[in-house]
Order: C-alpha cells, then structure tokens, then sequence
C-alpha cells in the first residue's frame, strides 16, 4: 500500500516551459488536491477534485490545470511556467466528505520540488 | 474567513525537556475539524491527529498530547520529553464548512529544534 505517491521528485525547468506532475492514490479516496509550500507560506492550496469528474480552483490557482484522470490520478499542469511557480509541491488525497461535515483526515504524497529559472 | 496562527516561528530546547506548540484558530463556522501535521527534514507531511470541534477532550498518544480549548480558540500541542527525532516543523490546519468543506487552511509552521 503505497498511499499518495508524486512524480517526479525534482524538476528544474526554464521560463515559459510546460510540464505536468502526476499524482496518484491506492487508498481508493474520492477526493484530491494540490498545495503549493513556499518557505515561511505554509501551504496553499491551488485546486481540488471533491470526486471524480469534477476539479474546483483553491486559493492560488492561476498559471495552474489540473486534470482528475480517474479515480486514483490527478494531474497538475504548468503551460507556461514562471520563476514565481518555483516551490514544492505536495499532491493529498481523503475519504468523500460527508454531507455537513468538514472534510476528513488529507493524507499526502512526498512532494515535488520544482525549481524555475 | 478562516486562519490559522502558529505565532512562534522557531523553537529550540535541549532534549528531554517538554516543548508546547501553540495554534490559535479562526472560524465562523460551529462545525469544524483540526490537525496537526509533522514535516520532518526528509520532507513529507506525517499527519498526526484530526479533533473535531465538538470533542474537547484532551488526548494523549505516548509522548505527545493536544489541548483543545474552544474558548479560547486554541488547539495547543504538547512534546513531553523531547527526542532528537521531533526536529521538525510542525502544522496545525483547519478545515471548516465555510472553506467549501474541501479546504485545510494551514498555519505557517513552526519549527521545532531539539538539541542533543
């Protein structure tokens, strides 16, 4: 039972290059997201998938897609990536939550490193 | 609008003695969740308890403990006996109903030294 695993570990990429982190859970929870962690930031969430087929933005969602492929996957993309998206990132999954409940436990990945110069 | 505040930024203590962490929370809602969450320097996110805010009742798990207080909006957590391996930076997030049910607003952390 591997959890919530991330690839890939680092990335270092150029202004205005494109790439997609992958992430994908065995813990067969409906819902994922993506946090962005800068230093001194804690983490800020940057889009969700309360289940499968649907995605919402969070808190810092612009110069980010995200693509909930199936129930286990869910894919953040950077089109055009900018010195600003340098950080780590960490993937997280959690049980459905329940009507009129605040969401369950998240459980997350190891986290990405992306650096952009 | 809901937030989080871990004042202290940075602790130190020689092992073995106790160390508090302190989270002050804000909501509007009357339903909502609490967690502590470990960051060691490996990386990863360890969670470490979930409270919900109509369970006031302090828990113990080993050397750990939290001290939940609704009236003063705090969700303390408790080192007893400090080891080396606690060295870590440490969150408290909330996640609540006016978030959209989905959001964990965290704390910006705090780092936590243990010195042997």
């Amino acid at each position: 039972n591997a959890g919530v695993t991330q690839t890939p570990k680092f990335q270092v990429l150029k202004t205005g290059q494109s790439m997609t982190l992958q992430c994908a859970q065995d813990m067969n929870h409906n819902s994922m997201y993506w946090y962005r962690q800068d230093p001194g930031m804690g983490l800020r969430l940057i889009y969700y998938s309360a289940s499968e087929g649907t995605t919402d933005k969070g808190e810092v969602p612009n110069g980010y897609n995200v693509s909930r492929l199936n129930k286990r996957e869910f894919s953040l993309r950077l089109e055009s990536a900018a010195p600003s998206q340098t950080s780590v990132y960490f993937c997280a999954s959690s049980e459905l939550p329940r009507h009129g409940l605040a969401a369950d436990t998240q459980y997350f990945g190891p986290g990405t490193r992306l650096t952009v110069l | 609008a809901q937030k989080v505040t871990q004042a202290q930024t940075e602790i130190s203590v020689v092992e073995k003695e106790d160390v508090t962490l302190d989270c002050v929370y804000e909501t509007r809602d009357t339903t909502y969740y609490l967690f502590w969450y470990k960051q060691p320097p490996s990386g990863e996110l360890v969670f470490l308890i979930r409270r919900n805010s109509f369970d006031e009742q302090n828990e113990i798990s080993g050397r750990y403990s939290w001290n939940f207080q609704k009236s003063t909006s705090s969700f303390n957590f408790t080192i007893t006996a400090s080891q080396v391996v606690d060295s870590a930076v440490y969150f408290c997030a909330l996640s609540d109903l006016g978030a959209g049910s989905y959001q964990l607003t965290f704390g910006k952390g705090t780092k936590l030294s243990v010195i042997p």
